[in-house]
């Protein structure tokens, strides 16, 4: 695909459900990162895979959080018990090789109501 | 493990003045350095990086960088800003392994006529 692709592109939730949310990474693009970017803040470091397996899941905020990649390729990223401080955008990049930078894709806006 | 201090939230400046956009890290370990950008209602985009050789790094839109490794800044700056640069600015940091890249809180830029 011509760039990174993020499914859906809004979500909206109620508090205590599950969610997931995809991304589909740039063909050929080894490394997968999930970032969430809340109202005001920066971006928080969530995961990160180097094909599919995750180096670094030092980020995810707490065990209702998981993430997986399969083929190398698409990557889910699962809430459980969704509270309402999940809430924010939560954005999918990929990079190919060792010298990044990163393409982002346009986000899910997850709001946990 | 690295980190990345945006020391301004906000920064207001006038259309055609210069601007300076602070941004200093942490890293026991040999780095490669980013900007990012975000333009109101868009995705993150690459504005320039650092990744080795000449420390002053130009980027799109005539922006420029300068790796101070003593200082541990890579500040960016711009000398005649024009409207179309208001955007919220991202710094980011990987170790020179290229695994996580890690964001600064960002620094909004609003440029006033």
């Amino acid at each position: 695909g011509a760039g990174v692709s993020q499914s859906p592109s809004n979500k909206v939730t109620e508090k205590g459900k599950d969610v997931e949310l995809r991304c589909d990474p740039i063909s050929g693009h080894t490394a997968l990162y999930w970032y969430r970017q809340s109202l005001g803040q920066g971006l928080e470091f969530l995961i990160y895979f180097q094909g599919n397996s995750a180096p670094d899941k030092s980020g995810l905020p707490s065990d209702r959080f998981s993430a997986e990649r399969t083929g190398g390729s698409v990557s889910t990223l699962t809430i459980q018990r969704t509270q309402q401080e999940d809430s924010a955008v939560y954005l999918c990049a990929s990079s190919l090789g060792a010298a990044p930078p990163l393409h982002f894709g346009n986000g899910t806006r997850l709001t946990v109501t | 493990a690295q980190s990345v201090t945006q020391l301004d939230s906000q920064v207001p400046v006038f259309e055609e003045a210069p601007v300076e956009l602070r941004c200093n890290y942490s890293s026991s370990v040999s780095v490669y350095l980013f900007w990012y950008v975000q333009y109101p209602n868009q995705g993150l985009q690459l504005l320039l990086k650092y990744l080795s050789g000449s420390t002053l790094v130009k980027g799109i839109n005539g922006f420029e960088a300068e790796f101070n490794k003593s200082q541990t800044s890579f500040h960016l700056r711009k000398p005649s800003v024009h409207i179309s640069d208001t955007a919220e600015y991202f710094c980011a940091v990987s170790d020179s392994r290229a695994s996580k890249i890690i964001f600064g809180s960002g620094t909004r830029l609003s440029i006033r006529p």
